[in-house]
């Protein structure tokens, strides 16, 4: 079975602050997909990144970075120089064999002024 | 190039009426997956849908729930004899399907209540 586990809860940070938000998933499987989906207050749901279990080169895109260490079976997402704007719900998710995905129960972050 | 349309947005129901809501996907996507996000709580899968197949219901409801996607025409999920604890949010997500899974494009969410 397949499991992802984000420990924190709500995260809250000032403005300009660094933060990480920590995803640690469960699976059996050799050939899986990770993701991280934004969730903001009016409530869609926005696609972040997907990486596959082959790939383990971090990613940058602008003020978002992502870590996947396979050794620890962890996805970390770090905001550097965080924004009110970036105030949301933070999903990992968790695909295997292409269809459903997996979501950890979400990380709320508040980011104040 | 239109996302993924649900409708209705907001959808109130009395104990034991039907619920029915309407998942369009994106233009070139034939793959429909349906979630459910309880308050508080992640979403959950429910059901995942090609044109005209259901290739895995393992997150449905035993009873009460159903989902078909037509050939023409959006996805349905049907909710019958509704009842408090089905008061949620219904996210329908599409892809493009294929043999790696694509990154599932989200909608903006049916909130149902039932009161």
């Amino acid at each position: 079975a397949q499991k992802v586990t984000q420990a924190q809860t709500e995260i809250s940070v000032v403005e300009k602050e660094d933060v990480t938000l920590d995803c640690v998933y469960e699976t059996r499987d050799t050939t899986y997909y990770l993701f991280w989906y934004k969730q903001p207050p009016s409530g869609e749901l926005v696609f972040l990144i997907r990486r596959n279990s082959f790939d383990e080169q971090n990613e940058i895109s602008g003020r978002y970075s992502w870590n996947f260490q396979k050794s620890t079976s962890s996805f970390n997402f770090t905001i550097t120089a965080s924004q009110v704007v970036d105030s949301a719900v933070y999903f990992c998710a968790l695909s295997v064999g292409g269809n459903k995905l997996v979501f950890g129960a979400g990380t709320i972050l508040r980011v104040k002024s | 190039n239109a996302g993924v349309m649900q409708n209705p947005r907001h959808l109130v129901r009395r104990r034991g009426q039907e619920a029915r809501l309407r998942c369009s996907p994106m233009k070139g996507h034939s793959h429909v997956y349906w979630y459910r996000q309880l308050p508080e709580e992640g979403l959950k899968f429910m059901v995942y849908l090609q044109k005209e197949n259901i290739i895995d219901e393992s997150g449905m409801p035993k009873e009460r729930f159903s989902a078909e996607f037509p050939k023409e025409g959006p996805s349905i999920l049907r909710i019958q004899q509704v009842v408090r604890g089905d008061s949620a949010a219904y996210f329908c997500a599409s892809s493009p399907g294929g043999g790696i899974p694509y990154e599932q494009y989200f909608g903006p969410g049916t909130r149902l209540t039932v009161t």
